[in-house]
């Protein structure tokens, strides 16, 4: 079954505790990227990658970072959360190949206290 | 930046009824495209439409474009309560990533 993958996909953390989220797609996407969805914010984009080794800044990277050293992972890294980074968490891939329609996985939702 | 933007934000109708969705964005696009989201879960792909087509159907989903605008619509006929949801277009802006940004949405209620 093509699908996307996140862990956790609940984490209630303190902040400045380092923690990762990954991401893991089976579908052989070019494509990953990472989004948060706040209320009234709908989604914003964090970084984004077109592949293997090839990342780039969304609308909102601060305090994020991310890696991509195959293709099928993507994980987001908080080095040092902070409570404003309290949020839903949304990966997703696609391909060019197959029009660029974005699968989503279900989401991480993160509590930094 | 965001960039598109859809209106209404919050659309209340009943059982049957049509529901009209407008998305407006800023810049030329390769493509658009409507998802959906149930109540905090991922998003579902609904339908992409080219920047080159101005109308396409899916089911009960009927998707228009109007690039001189920089706006689209999205109608869902004869709705039903299962399609109460929030709607969120994304725009792959030209010559930028493919990778689509998007809007804040519009929280679709339908009464039975």
């Amino acid at each position: 079954e093509a699908q996307v993958t996140q862990n956790p996909r609940y984490l209630i953390t303190v902040t400045g505790k380092k923690l990762t989220v990954t991401c893991s797609q089976n579908m052989n996407h070019e494509y990953m990227s990472w989004y948060r969805q706040d209320p009234g914010l709908g989604l914003r984009q964090i970084y984004y990658s077109m592949n293997v080794e090839v990342t780039d800044k969304g609308d909102v990277p601060e305090g994020y970072k991310v890696s991509r050293k195959e293709k099928r992972n993507f994980p987001l890294i908080l080095e040092s959360p902070s409570p404003n980074q309290t949020s839903l968490y949304f990966c997703a891939s696609s391909s060019p190949m197959t029009g660029g329609e974005l699968f989503f996985g279900e989401g991480s939702r993160l509590t930094v206290l | 930046s965001q960039q598109g933007e859809e209106d209404p934000q919050a659309l209340s109708i009943q059982e049957g009824e049509n529901a009209t969705m407008n998305c407006s964005y800023k810049t030329s696009i390769n493509n658009l495209q409507w998802y959906r989201q149930n109540s905090g879960r991922g998003l579902v792909h609904l339908i992409l439409i080219r920047s080159n087509e101005r109308e396409k159907h899916s089911g009960r989903l009927r998707v228009t474009l109007d690039t001189s605008k920089k706006s689209s619509s999205l109608l869902i006929t004869a709705s039903r309560a299962a399609d109460t949801a929030s709607y969120f277009c994304a725009t792959a802006a030209s010559g930028g990533s493919y990778i689509p940004t998007f809007g804040r949405g519009t929280s679709l209620i339908v009464h039975p």
